[in-house]
């Protein structure tokens, strides 16, 4: 399986401002994924991230706001912009890692942001 | 577009005592279906997953699964159930579509001793 992690594990942040997380991997993987996880809820797909190519942004989530980084095969980075209260979740990474019969998706342990 | 519901939204089991967390989804063909579990302050972990051939999957941990097209369902089961498995568990669908996971709401496993 993949070893993954995040910078930072956590951070609280005043509202207007941006964070970026890391998301490094053990092995090279082609498709990358960043999910949000707001308190008390499910998690929801934010964008696809693929090395070499733009990243691709689920229904409600947009570039401005939610710009990703791929520069290679093995990392990855979310920007939270101009951040809001509303903006406080769990930020995951995760990545389409082969297994001995199929695809599976593994997780990092995730971000937690606090935006004051 | 594909769903995943799962009903119970808190479950207390006794240590000892058997687990089932129930799972359905919604969608046209055989989905890919997976269990992962959230331990308070982690990631993910993946615990099983359903991509064809025998329905009934083992997982890590003890856990098992059982995939049931007539039901649309894929509950997640445990024999006896150990105070670690306190935890969040959440169901996920993978209809193929650039491997993009649908997730449920997720049950709190509460293990009383």
């Amino acid at each position: 399986s993949a070893v993954i992690s995040q910078k930072p594990s956590r951070d609280i942040c005043q509202r207007g401002t941006s964070l970026t997380i890391q998301c490094q991997v053990d092995s090279q993987v082609t498709m990358m994924f960043w999910y949000r996880q707001q308190p008390g809820q499910s998690l929801t797909l934010i964008a696809t991230a693929n090395q070499g190519s733009e990243a691709t942004y689920e229904s409600g989530f947009v570039i401005d706001k939610f710009p990703i980084s791929r520069p290679n095969l093995t990392f990855s980075t979310l920007t939270v912009s101009n951040m809001s209260p509303e903006d406080s979740s769990i930020y995951l990474c995760s990545v389409l890692y082969p297994g001995l019969t199929s695809y599976e998706q593994y997780f990092g342990p995730g971000t937690r942001l606090t935006v004051t | 577009a594909q769903s995943v519901t799962q009903p119970d939204i808190h479950i207390t089991v006794s240590e000892g005592a058997s687990l089932e967390l129930r799972c359905n989804y919604s969608y046209g063909a055989t989905p890919y279906l997976f269990w992962y579990v959230q331990s308070p302050g982690q990631g993910l972990q993946l615990l099983l997953k359903y991509f064809s051939g025998d329905t009934l999957v083992q997982g890590i941990k003890g856990f098992e699964a059982e995939f049931k097209r007539s039901q649309s369902s894929f509950n997640l089961r445990k024999p006896s159930v150990h105070w670690s498995d306190a935890a969040e568990y959440f169901c996920a669908v993978n209809t193929g579509t650039a491997s993009k996971l649908t997730f449920g709401t997720g049950t709190r496993l509460q293990v009383t001793l």
